[in-house]
């Protein structure tokens, strides 16, 4: 399943497929993107990140994919699981900006069993 | 590791009433952020400590909102008083150093103004 943050706030998908979550960010000079998995009570732990530098990143069963041109941020997730049910939130910062993270609304995954 | 606590973790008052927040940052980390968040939005930075002085503060409401860390390590957010729009979850971060690279989040405190 694949959605576009800002504009479909849920993604809904079942379980063993993999997930891509959209983000598009809105500073040209932003220069560090981070996504950030928040579950309901808690508070948003990191996932990756991705440095403006890269266009790819891949962590465990996670892969950030970064596309300047159109300052649009994605992330996959390999093999959803349950577990991953959550609202992912993408975040960029920029230099000169006291580093100061600019968090965009967050999309909510939920994993059908 | 012992993560960042936050206490309490619910919280309702009602509308021109005090509130206060408290937090613990992992040990170590020098930089302290408080955040809102409104249901469906993402973190919302009000203020950011280095050790015991304020980095920024630009997005906070001063009229009402305080926030201290006065030997750079516990704080407290108060808000005097509060307004109805004030309803949210206050969370707390720390960081090894500034910039927000990978500040580790606390469970947040969910304050309702009735």
């Amino acid at each position: 399943g694949e959605s576009v943050g800002l504009h479909l706030p849920t993604l809904s998908v079942q379980e063993g497929d993999n997930s891509i979550i959209n983000c598009a960010y809105s500073n040209s000079a932003s220069d560090y993107f981070i996504w950030y998995k928040q579950e309901s009570g808690k508070g948003p732990q990191f996932i990756i990140d991705i440095r403006s530098n890269m266009d790819k990143r891949q962590g465990q069963r996670v892969t950030v994919l970064l596309n300047k041109t159109v300052k649009h941020l994605s992330l996959q997730i390999a093999a959803t699981q349950p577990g991953d049910s959550a609202v992912y939130f993408c975040a960029e910062n920029a230099s000169g900006n006291n580093r100061k993270l600019i968090w965009g609304l967050g999309t909510s995954l939920a994993v059908n069993p | 590791e012992a993560g960042v606590a936050q206490s309490p973790r619910y919280k309702i008052i009602e509308k021109r009433q005090s509130v206060a927040f408290w937090c613990n940052p992992i040990s170590g980390h020098a930089t302290l952020y408080w955040y809102q968040q409104i249901l469906g939005q993402g973190p919302k930075l009000l203020i950011q400590f280095q050790n015991n002085g304020v980095v920024d503060d630009s997005q906070l409401p001063k009229d009402r909102f305080s926030a201290e860390r006065l030997k750079g390590v516990d704080s407290t957010l108060k808000i005097q008083p509060a307004k109805l729009e004030d309803s949210a979850v206050y969370l707390c971060a720390s960081s090894f150093r500034g910039g927000s690279t990978e500040a580790f989040f606390g469970q947040g405190t969910r304050l309702t103004v009735v």
